[in-house]
Protein backbone atom coordinates (compact mmCIF):
# COMPACT_ATOMS: atom_id res chain seq x y z
CA UNK A 1 0.00 0.00 0.00
CA UNK A 2 1.60 3.24 -1.61
CA UNK A 3 -1.52 5.92 -0.97
CA UNK A 4 -2.34 7.95 1.80
CA UNK A 5 -6.24 8.10 1.79
CA UNK A 6 -8.20 11.33 2.73
CA UNK A 7 -11.34 11.33 4.15
CA UNK A 8 -14.08 13.37 2.86
CA UNK A 9 -13.02 14.52 -0.30
CA UNK A 10 -15.30 17.53 -0.50
CA UNK A 11 -17.00 19.00 2.90
CA UNK A 12 -19.21 22.05 3.02
CA UNK A 13 -19.41 23.51 6.81
CA UNK A 14 -20.77 26.37 8.49
CA UNK A 15 -18.94 28.90 10.49
CA UNK A 16 -20.99 27.18 13.47
CA UNK A 17 -19.89 23.27 12.50
CA UNK A 18 -17.90 20.71 14.11
CA UNK A 19 -15.93 18.46 11.61
CA UNK A 20 -13.20 16.46 11.15
CA UNK A 21 -10.62 15.53 8.66
CA UNK A 22 -9.53 11.95 8.63
CA UNK A 23 -5.88 10.61 7.20
CA UNK A 24 -4.50 7.01 7.17
CA UNK A 25 -1.65 5.58 5.67
CA UNK A 26 0.02 2.19 5.76
CA UNK A 27 2.95 2.57 4.95
CA UNK A 28 4.83 2.63 8.13
CA UNK A 29 5.63 6.45 7.74
CA UNK A 30 5.86 7.85 11.28
CA UNK A 31 6.06 11.51 9.89
CA UNK A 32 2.35 13.00 9.38
CA UNK A 33 1.90 16.06 8.01
CA UNK A 34 -1.02 18.81 7.58
CA UNK A 35 -0.75 21.14 4.87
CA UNK A 36 -3.37 23.93 3.69
CA UNK A 37 -3.29 25.43 0.08
CA UNK A 38 -5.18 27.97 -1.10
CA UNK A 39 -5.67 28.42 -4.95
CA UNK A 40 -2.40 29.07 -6.59
CA UNK A 41 -0.31 29.05 -3.87
CA UNK A 42 2.11 26.34 -2.74
CA UNK A 43 1.19 24.26 0.13
CA UNK A 44 1.67 25.90 3.52
CA UNK A 45 2.87 23.51 6.60
CA UNK A 46 0.39 23.55 9.14
CA UNK A 47 1.19 20.70 12.03
CA UNK A 48 3.91 18.17 11.87
CA UNK A 49 3.56 14.93 13.57
CA UNK A 50 6.55 12.70 14.38
CA UNK A 51 5.93 9.39 16.14
CA UNK A 52 2.81 10.46 16.92
CA UNK A 53 3.51 13.83 19.00
CA UNK A 54 3.25 16.53 17.43
CA UNK A 55 6.62 18.42 16.98
CA UNK A 56 5.71 21.53 15.01
CA UNK A 57 2.99 23.88 15.13
CA UNK A 58 3.18 26.44 12.52
CA UNK A 59 1.22 29.17 14.36
CA UNK A 60 -2.60 28.19 13.28
CA UNK A 61 -5.20 29.16 15.14
CA UNK A 62 -6.62 26.90 17.51
CA UNK A 63 -10.08 26.53 15.15
CA UNK A 64 -7.83 24.09 13.90
CA UNK A 65 -7.05 21.26 16.35
CA UNK A 66 -4.87 18.18 14.95
CA UNK A 67 -5.01 14.61 16.43
CA UNK A 68 -2.59 11.56 16.16
CA UNK A 69 -4.58 8.87 17.46
CA UNK A 70 -2.06 6.11 16.48
CA UNK A 71 1.00 5.67 13.72
CA UNK A 72 -1.44 5.21 10.41
CA UNK A 73 -4.27 7.79 11.45
CA UNK A 74 -4.15 11.42 11.58
CA UNK A 75 -7.29 13.76 12.29
CA UNK A 76 -7.80 17.60 11.23
CA UNK A 77 -10.17 18.55 13.97
CA UNK A 78 -12.32 21.65 13.04
CA UNK A 79 -14.54 24.28 14.82
CA UNK A 80 -15.87 27.57 14.33
CA UNK A 81 -14.28 28.47 10.84
CA UNK A 82 -13.99 31.41 9.12
CA UNK A 83 -14.86 31.73 5.11
CA UNK A 84 -11.08 32.30 4.80
CA UNK A 85 -10.54 28.79 6.01
CA UNK A 86 -12.10 27.46 2.52
CA UNK A 87 -8.98 25.33 1.01
CA UNK A 88 -7.36 22.07 -0.07
CA UNK A 89 -6.13 20.40 3.03
CA UNK A 90 -3.74 18.00 1.99
CA UNK A 91 -2.21 15.05 4.56
CA UNK A 92 0.91 13.99 3.77
CA UNK A 93 3.25 11.18 5.43
CA UNK A 94 6.83 10.13 5.00
CA UNK A 95 9.59 8.23 6.96
CA UNK A 96 11.62 9.95 10.00
CA UNK A 97 15.20 7.83 9.27
CA UNK A 98 18.00 9.74 8.98
CA UNK A 99 18.09 9.98 4.93
CA UNK A 100 18.18 12.21 2.01
CA UNK A 101 15.54 10.70 -0.37
CA UNK A 102 12.41 10.31 1.43
CA UNK A 103 9.99 12.91 0.17
CA UNK A 104 6.50 13.14 1.02
CA UNK A 105 3.67 11.08 -0.34
CA UNK A 106 0.73 13.34 -0.33
CA UNK A 107 -2.91 12.36 -0.12
CA UNK A 108 -5.76 13.51 -2.44
CA UNK A 109 -6.64 16.30 -0.18
CA UNK A 110 -10.09 17.63 1.23
CA UNK A 111 -11.70 20.44 -0.59
CA UNK A 112 -13.07 22.12 2.08
CA UNK A 113 -15.60 25.07 1.93
CA UNK A 114 -16.97 27.25 4.64
CA UNK A 115 -20.22 29.23 4.47
CA UNK B 1 15.19 37.07 -0.43
CA UNK B 2 12.10 34.02 -0.40
CA UNK B 3 13.80 30.84 0.48
CA UNK B 4 12.80 28.98 -2.82
CA UNK B 5 11.99 30.89 -5.72
CA UNK B 6 10.18 29.99 -9.21
CA UNK B 7 8.86 31.62 -11.76
CA UNK B 8 4.91 31.51 -11.83
CA UNK B 9 4.89 31.39 -15.52
CA UNK B 10 2.99 30.11 -17.00
CA UNK B 11 5.52 28.57 -19.32
CA UNK B 12 4.45 27.79 -22.67
CA UNK B 13 6.31 24.99 -25.02
CA UNK B 14 4.54 23.00 -27.91
CA UNK B 15 3.85 19.43 -27.81
CA UNK B 16 7.55 17.30 -28.04
CA UNK B 17 9.64 20.14 -27.08
CA UNK B 18 11.83 20.24 -23.84
CA UNK B 19 10.64 22.09 -21.28
CA UNK B 20 12.82 23.78 -18.86
CA UNK B 21 11.57 24.52 -14.88
CA UNK B 22 13.72 26.32 -12.65
CA UNK B 23 14.38 26.93 -8.95
CA UNK B 24 16.72 28.88 -6.82
CA UNK B 25 17.06 28.44 -3.36
CA UNK B 26 18.65 30.46 -0.57
CA UNK B 27 19.51 28.12 2.67
CA UNK B 28 23.24 26.63 1.41
CA UNK B 29 22.43 24.13 4.27
CA UNK B 30 20.00 22.77 2.08
CA UNK B 31 20.68 18.86 1.07
CA UNK B 32 17.59 17.53 -0.82
CA UNK B 33 15.54 18.74 -3.83
CA UNK B 34 12.43 17.53 -4.65
CA UNK B 35 9.74 17.86 -8.06
CA UNK B 36 6.20 17.64 -7.54
CA UNK B 37 3.46 17.86 -10.35
CA UNK B 38 -0.15 19.30 -9.64
CA UNK B 39 -2.71 19.01 -12.03
CA UNK B 40 -5.36 22.06 -10.98
CA UNK B 41 -7.46 20.64 -7.83
CA UNK B 42 -5.34 17.67 -7.41
CA UNK B 43 -3.15 16.83 -4.91
CA UNK B 44 0.73 17.21 -5.55
CA UNK B 45 2.34 14.16 -7.00
CA UNK B 46 6.44 13.34 -6.40
CA UNK B 47 8.55 13.40 -9.22
CA UNK B 48 11.88 13.25 -9.09
CA UNK B 49 14.62 14.23 -5.98
CA UNK B 50 18.00 14.97 -6.17
CA UNK B 51 20.66 15.14 -3.49
CA UNK B 52 24.13 15.61 -5.19
CA UNK B 53 25.53 17.56 -8.18
CA UNK B 54 24.76 16.79 -11.60
CA UNK B 55 21.97 15.29 -13.29
CA UNK B 56 19.51 12.55 -12.66
CA UNK B 57 17.44 11.16 -15.15
CA UNK B 58 13.63 9.25 -15.05
CA UNK B 59 12.23 8.33 -18.27
CA UNK B 60 11.57 11.79 -20.19
CA UNK B 61 12.40 13.73 -16.94
CA UNK B 62 16.02 14.92 -15.54
CA UNK B 63 16.42 16.97 -12.66
CA UNK B 64 20.02 19.15 -12.37
CA UNK B 65 21.13 20.23 -9.05
CA UNK B 66 24.07 22.73 -8.59
CA UNK B 67 24.82 23.41 -5.34
CA UNK B 68 27.36 26.22 -5.86
CA UNK B 69 24.97 28.06 -7.46
CA UNK B 70 22.14 27.03 -5.18
CA UNK B 71 19.97 26.18 -8.31
CA UNK B 72 17.90 23.04 -8.90
CA UNK B 73 16.28 22.58 -12.32
CA UNK B 74 13.65 19.99 -14.18
CA UNK B 75 14.12 19.38 -18.04
CA UNK B 76 10.95 17.72 -19.79
CA UNK B 77 11.67 16.04 -22.79
CA UNK B 78 9.59 15.04 -26.05
CA UNK B 79 6.78 17.22 -23.55
CA UNK B 80 3.16 16.01 -24.14
CA UNK B 81 -0.29 17.29 -23.77
CA UNK B 82 -0.64 15.76 -20.09
CA UNK B 83 2.33 17.09 -18.69
CA UNK B 84 0.58 20.47 -18.18
CA UNK B 85 0.36 21.20 -14.78
CA UNK B 86 1.87 23.04 -12.23
CA UNK B 87 5.66 22.09 -11.23
CA UNK B 88 6.44 22.66 -7.52
CA UNK B 89 10.03 22.84 -6.14
CA UNK B 90 10.42 21.24 -2.59
CA UNK B 91 13.76 21.85 -0.80
CA UNK B 92 14.36 19.88 2.40
CA UNK B 93 17.36 21.52 4.81
CA UNK B 94 18.40 18.15 6.64
CA UNK B 95 17.60 14.68 6.01
CA UNK B 96 15.12 12.75 7.73
CA UNK B 97 11.84 14.41 8.65
CA UNK B 98 12.36 17.65 8.47
CA UNK B 99 10.24 19.82 6.48
CA UNK B 100 9.69 20.24 3.08
CA UNK B 101 9.66 24.39 1.77
CA UNK B 102 7.76 24.81 -1.22
CA UNK B 103 8.37 27.70 -4.58
CA UNK B 104 5.16 28.50 -5.68
CA UNK B 105 4.86 26.72 -8.25
CA UNK B 106 5.55 26.96 -12.18
CA UNK B 107 2.56 26.68 -15.03
CA UNK B 108 3.44 24.54 -17.75
CA UNK B 109 1.05 24.53 -20.85
CA UNK B 110 2.03 22.33 -23.34
CA UNK B 111 0.00 22.80 -26.60
CA UNK B 112 -0.84 20.46 -29.13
Amino acid sequence: DTEVTQTPKHLVMGMTNKKSLKCEQHMGHRAMYWYKQKAKKPPELMFVYSYEKLSINESVPSRFSPECPNSSLLNLHLHALQPEDSALYLCASSQVEDSLVYGYTFGSGTRLTVV
Amino acid sequence: QKEVEQNSGPLSVPEGAIASLNCTYSDRGSQSFFWYRQYSGKSPELIMFIYSNGDKEDGRFTAQLNKASQYVSLLIRDSQPSDSATYLCAVRKNSGYSTLTFGKGTMLLVSP
